[in-house]
């Protein structure tokens, strides 16, 4: 089974700041990380695919980066409603897993 | 746009089963190009996945270990529909679980997710 860890589990930012998420998986996994942003009381929604595609509707200021073990999302000019939790997901071998999640507060 | 609309009970007795139903519009579950998913969130265990259905000349079916012996995902054509039951369920399987379409790798679109609860 392939681990992810994400680091940081906690960050508290400020609007308008940059923020990066990393993401680091047990095995290489090519470009087969996604990453979803969950907000409280609802699913989670898709927000890049395949380490760097955007998925379609998510804002621009959204971007992830990194291949094989070392991924990275990175949220520019962050907006009171990116306040959320952020999952790092491999869909490259069965069973599929998930990051522990990083929660993002806004100060 | 695929929508995924989950329903089942919420309550569940230890050692009983749980079973959800998840209601596709926007694509069919027969679809060639999407799977089915079935996942679940506990504080204990964050974000789990359980297993799948999926379409390719003839239908298949994948689990997580973890569950294997117990689990079961079904598609139901007629219905346009997949269902999920857990078998001999404990205290350990409460948790928030979800319907998932999955393109390739990705989780496109989620069902509102259902919260079950086991009693002891």
């Amino acid at each position: 089974e392939i681990v992810l860890t994400q680091s940081p589990d906690f960050q508290s930012v400020t609007p308008k700041e940059k923020v990066t998420i990393t993401c680091r998986a047990s095995q290489s996994i090519g470009t087969n990380l996604h990453w979803y942003q969950q907000k409280p009381d609802q699913s989670p929604n898709l927000l890049i695919k395949h380490a760097s595609q955007s998925f379609s509707g998510v804002p621009s200021r959204f971007s992830g980066s990194g291949s094989g073990t070392d991924f990275t999302l990175t949220i520019n000019s962050l907006e009171a409603e990116d306040a959320a939790t952020y999952y790092c997901h491999q869909g490259d071998s069965l069973p599929y897993t998930f990051g522990q999640g990083t929660k993002l507060d806004i100060k | 746009q695929v929508q995924l609309q989950q329903s089942g009970p919420g309550l569940v007795k230890s050692s009983q089963t749980l079973s959800l139903t998840c209601a596709i519009s926007g694509d069919t579950v027969s679809s060639n190009s999407a799977a089915w998913n079935w996942i679940r969130q506990s504080p204990s265990r964050g974000l789990e996945w359980l297993g799948r259905t999926y379409y390719r000349s003839k239908w298949y079916n994948e689990y997580a270990v973890s569950v294997k012996s117990r689990i079961s995902i079904n598609p139901d054509t007629s219905k346009n529909q997949f269902s999920l039951q857990l078998d001999s369920v404990t205290p350990e399987d409460t948790a928030v679980y979800y319907c998932a379409r999955q393109g390739t790798g990705w989780f496109g679109a989620w069902g509102q997710g259902t919260l079950v609860t086991v009693s002891s």
